[in-house]
């Protein structure tokens, strides 16, 4: 099994410039989740998706979109990059939540400039 | 979602025991308390899982009192390698529950 995977890993952006960060598992888990984590921060939820074509906001959900049309891919799009955007980004999936570990992924790392 | 309170950091010399804290005071009757450590430039990774009392695994043991208000991650004999942040999670299995990561705990071990 690849786990779960993110593509690219470094990326960066100018602003007002739109992108999709990409985010495979292998493993057919039904939760999958995006993070950021800015210097110095712990990690902070995005947006997470508890099965395909279900998908809820979470701590700060402002300038990103997702969609989980299949239980493998959950794709994370900025919309109109900006500065604030700049972080390294996290993709976790797991079997469940409630007894269940997520497992991440490498990370992007995107600069906005 | 039950909030909870973490150190900001610790320091420990190898070799030595270190226990890391965590109070969540409002938990919920189906939370389960899990521990990730993570890396520099790595996403986090699982670590230990408890209910309640104590569970341990090859990598470190975790005990919870009756009340269920804390939890303390047990590190035996470590290494430089265990510098990392340690994040608590109660998970009760609904939402984002289980998916809400606070600060962490970072642990810098010296020789």
């Amino acid at each position: 099994n690849a786990g779960v995977t993110q593509t690219p890993k470094f990326q960066v952006l100018k602003t007002g410039q739109s992108m999709t960060l990409q985010c495979a598992q292998d493993m057919n888990h039904e939760y999958m989740s995006w993070y950021r984590q800015d210097p110095g921060m712990g990690l902070r939820l995005i947006h997470y998706s508890v099965g395909a074509g279900i998908t809820d906001q979470g701590e700060v959900p402002n300038g990103y979109n997702v969609s989980r049309s299949t239980t493998e891919d959950f794709p994370l799009r900025l919309l109109s990059a900006a500065p604030s955007q700049t972080s390294v980004y996290f993709c976790a999936s797991s079997p469940g939540t409630g007894v269940g570990e997520q497992y991440f992924g490498p990370g992007t790392r995107l600069t906005v400039t | 979602l039950a909030k909870t309170t973490q150190p900001i950091s610790m320091d420990s010399y190898e070799g030595q025991e270190v226990n890391i804290t965590c109070s969540h005071n409002n938990i919920a009757t189906n939370d389960y308390i899990t521990w990730y450590q993570q890396f520099p430039s790595q996403g986090p990774r699982f670590i230990i899982q408890g209910y309640k009392t104590k569970v341990t695994n090859e990598v470190a043991s975790l005990f919870i009192p009756a009340d269920r208000k804390s939890s303390t991650l047990s590190l035996p004999r470590v290494s430089l390698s265990d510098t990392a942040v340690y994040y608590c999670l109660p998970d009760s299995g609904g939402g984002a529950d289980g998916l809400t990561f606070g600060k962490g705990t970072h642990l810098i071990i010296q020789p």
